[in-house]
């Protein structure tokens, strides 16, 4: 039970911002958000995480709201290497739970 | 730094065989994860190792499936009597100790087996 749900897919123009969603209604107070990445063919890529504070890295930035129900990852400018699919992961413990993603295009 | 190696890359096989999969991780990682990834699918969770503890094996989808994590180092995965709805990419993934900092360490992921079942 992967414990949250995402768009199945989204475009994006390059150069633009990138706002992927996820609900995960049902998270609880020890519960780590997370996101990775999967490029075509390769394994996942750790992008951010966060609990309850906005976190922001060098690759994105993470909001997750007041309530902690929702969260969105934005990819400030995104490039056409940044195509892949976007897993959003409730982690209250050492396994992480995939579900499906969000597969993001960036077009020219 | 080597990354996580996972050998052998693709492996073909026939109906009824064992394979054994192989992961190195990353050195010093005392956290290591096996997943499977079937065509166009999200990651299965099959099996964790963390340190000298018993394996989180609640992942696992039959009997057939097992694991083993040599010196706290090498781990192999190993299919028994393998089924057609084996075939997938399997994926291992190492992490550091928990540092004491939010959250959880990051898994690194290798670049995966493809096993594919005739």
């Amino acid at each position: 039970d992967a414990k949250t749900t995402q768009p199945t897919s989204m475009d994006c123009a390059e150069g633009r911002a990138a706002n992927l969603p996820c609900n995960h209604s049902t998270i609880s107070g020890n519960e780590y958000v997370y996101w990775y990445r999967q490029i075509h063919s390769q394994g996942p890529q750790y992008i951010i995480h966060g609990l309850k504070n906005n976190e922001t890295n060098e690759m994105a930035s993470l909001i997750i709201t007041e309530d902690r129900k929702s969260s969105t990852l934005i990819l400030p400018h995104a490039t056409l290497r940044d195509t892949a699919v976007y897993y959003c992961i409730v982690r209250g413990n050492n396994d992480m739970r995939f579900g499906a993603g969000t597969r993001l295009t960036v077009k020219p | 730094g080597a990354g996580v190696s996972q050998s052998p890359s693709n492996k073909v096989t026939e109906k009824g065989k064992d394979v054994e999969l192989r992961c190195d991780p990353i050195s010093g990682h005392t956290a290591l994860y096996w997943y499977r990834q079937s065509l166009g699918q999200g990651l299965e969770f099959l099996i964790y190792f963390q340190g000298n503890s018993a394996p989180d094996k609640s992942g696992l989808p039959s009997d057939r499936f097992s694991a083993e994590r040599t010196g706290g180092s090498v781990s192999t995965l190993t299919i028994q009597r393998t089924q057609q709805e084996d075939s997938a990419v399997y994926l291992c993934a190492s992490s550091s100790p928990r540092s004491g900092g939010g959250g959880y360490n990051e898994q690194f992921f290798g670049p995966g087996t493809r096993l594919t079942v005739l």
